[in-house]
C-alpha cells in the first residue's frame, strides 16, 4: 500500500511567488496534518483536516497561507506570496479515524525562498 | 518555555551500549505520548507509543510519568542502525490530533 506522498520534493522559489505544495494521504485515512520544520527548531504543526473540514489551524503562521482538502482526499498547502522565513521542511501527516491513530508522514517537501 | 523539551545531544556511543533519553512536557492536558525515530533527511517514523504502565518493544523501553511530566526512552545494546534523530511527541490537550514536537536528540552509534 502506498504511504503519504507529497510532491515537489524540492522547491527553490524568490520572495514573492507563489508555491503549492501537494500532500497525497494513505486511501481510507480521514485525517490529513500539515507540519513545518524550520531550520534549528522543532517539527511545528500547521493544521489538522477531517475529511474535507479544518478541525485545527491555530498553527498556521499568517494568511499567506491557504491550505484546502476538497473531497477529503489530497491536500494542497499555497504559500502567497512567499517570504523569506516561510523557507524549511513541510510535512503532511495523515492517520485513520479515531482518536490518536498512528500518523504516517510524508517524505517532506524543502521549500527555498531566496 | 517550550512545550516539549528535550537534551538536544548528540549522544555518541559505542555499539552495544545502553543510551537513555529523557522528555518533559509542560501541558498537563496533554493524553497521548510518543517516541518518533528520524532518519537524516527522512520523514519521522513512530518507534512506540508510551504509556504510564511502561512498554518495551525488543531493545526498546519507554516510561511516562504523568505526575513529573516526564517521558524517556531506553535503548539497550545499541546498534549502528540505531543512529538517527530521537524525537519525543506529545498529542492532545485542547486539540484533538494536534502532535507536539521537541527538538530531538541526536544519537550516533559507532563501531
Amino acid at each position: 500500500e502506498a504511504g503519504v506522498t507529497q510532491f515537489p520534493s524540492h522547491s527553490v522559489i524568490e520572495k514573492g511567488q507563489t508555491v503549492t505544495l501537494r500532500c497525497d494521504p494513505i486511501s481510507g485515512h480521514d485525517n490529513l496534518y500539515w507540519y513545518r520544520r524550520v531550520m534549528g527548531k522543532e517539527i511545528k504543526f500547521l493544521l489538522h483536516f477531517v475529511k474535507e473540514s479544518k478541525q485545527d489551524e491555530s498553527g498556521m503562521p499568517n494568511n499567506r497561507f491557504l491550505a484546502e482538502r476538497t473531497g477529503g482526499t489530497y491536500s494542497t498547502l499555497k504559500v502567497q506570496p512567499a517570504e523569506l522565513e516561510d523557507s524549511g521542511v513541510y510535512f503532511c501527516a495523515s492517520s485513520a479515524q479515531g482518536f490518536w491513530t498512528e500518523a504516517f508522514f510524508g517524505q517532506g517537501t524543502r521549500l527555498t525562498v531566496v | 518555555r517550550k512545550e516539549v523539551e528535550q537534551d538536544p545531544g548528540p549522544f555518541n556511543v559505542p555499539e552495544g551500549a545502553t543510551v537513555a533519553f529523557n522528555c518533559t512536557y509542560s501541558n498537563s492536558a496533554s493524553q497521548s505520548f510518543f517516541w518518533y525515530r528520524q532518519d537524516c533527511r527522512k520523514e519521522p517514523k513512530l518507534l512506540m507509543s508510551v504509556y504510564s504502565s511502561g512498554n518495551e518493544d525488543g531493545r526498546f523501553t519507554a516510561q511516562l510519568n504523568r505526575a513529573s511530566q516526564y517521558i524517556s526512552l531506553l535503548i539497550r545494546d545499541s546498534k549502528l542502525s540505531d543512529s538517527a534523530t530521537y524525537l519525543c511527541v506529545v498529542g492532545g490537550g485542547t486539540s484533538y490530533g494536534k502532535l507536539t514536537f521537541g527538538q530531538g536528540t541526536i544519537l550516533t552509534v559507532h563501531p
